[in-house]
């Protein structure tokens, strides 16, 4: 079955600890992004990937590092995370970016973060 | 820069009525992409149709059709007879076409009571 898969689903943890949520597609697709959804503020693109190794900034990018090694996977890393980024967030792959003639992202089925 | 506006951030209806989600958007560039995304309460984000700028047809799909119009900046979505169903969140988004972002607006709570 064609999927975007996220883990942890909901974690709690406490300021300054590192934390990484995970990202895999089993699509191949090339483009894959993370996203923050707040309320009233929808959601925003963190940062994305365009394939191996090819990464770059989205909106807010403050606090978070991604890295591409592999093309299945794109943890989102948060290396001193704050109260500010307790949200919810989710990925998204694409076969390529969604500025393609046919492409439609597929998200993941979010992770629920609180940073006490 | 662009944008999207949705500017209705709640409403309710009861069952059987028609209701309409309003999207506006914003960019210079002349090529571009349209999207609607239904996300129910259980949370996940579920794909309703894609638009590319130089496609003005209005779309019909069921009880959801969309209307698109450049010369307001509009992406409007009307479901047609509500259901108890269609209660959800409901995001616009903006692509632009060889530009690697995607922009959402910051949605419309429906509640579609019986």
């Amino acid at each position: 079955e064609a999927q975007v898969t996220q883990n942890p689903r909901y974690l709690i943890t406490v300021t300054g600890k590192k934390l990484t949520v995970t990202c895999s597609q089993n699509m191949n697709h090339e483009y894959m992004s993370w996203y923050r959804q707040d309320p009233g503020l929808g959601l925003r693109q963190i940062y994305y990937s365009m394939n191996v190794e090819v990464t770059d900034k989205g909106d807010v990018p403050e606090g978070y590092k991604v890295s591409r090694k592999e093309k299945r996977n794109f943890p989102l890393i948060l290396e001193s995370p704050s109260p500010n980024q307790t949200s919810l967030y989710f990925c998204a792959s694409s076969l390529r970016p969604p500025s393609g003639a046919q492409e439609t992202q597929y998200f993941g089925p979010g992770t629920r973060l609180l940073v006490l | 820069a662009q944008k999207v506006t949705q500017a209705q951030t709640e409403i309710s209806v009861v069952e059987k009525e028609d209701v309409t989600l309003d999207c506006v958007y914003e960019t210079r560039d002349t090529t571009y992409y349209l999207f609607w995304y239904k996300q129910p309460p259980s949370g996940e984000l579920v794909f309703l149709i894609r638009r590319n700028s130089f496609d003005e047809q209005n779309e019909i799909s069921g009880r959801y059709s969309w209307n698109f119009q450049k010369s307001t900046s509009s992406f409007n979505f009307t479901i047609t007879a509500s259901q108890v169903v269609d209660s959800a969140v409901y995001f616009c988004a903006l692509s632009i076409y060889n530009f690697n972002k995607f922009y959402f607006g910051s949605g419309t709570k429906l509640n579609v009571k019986p």
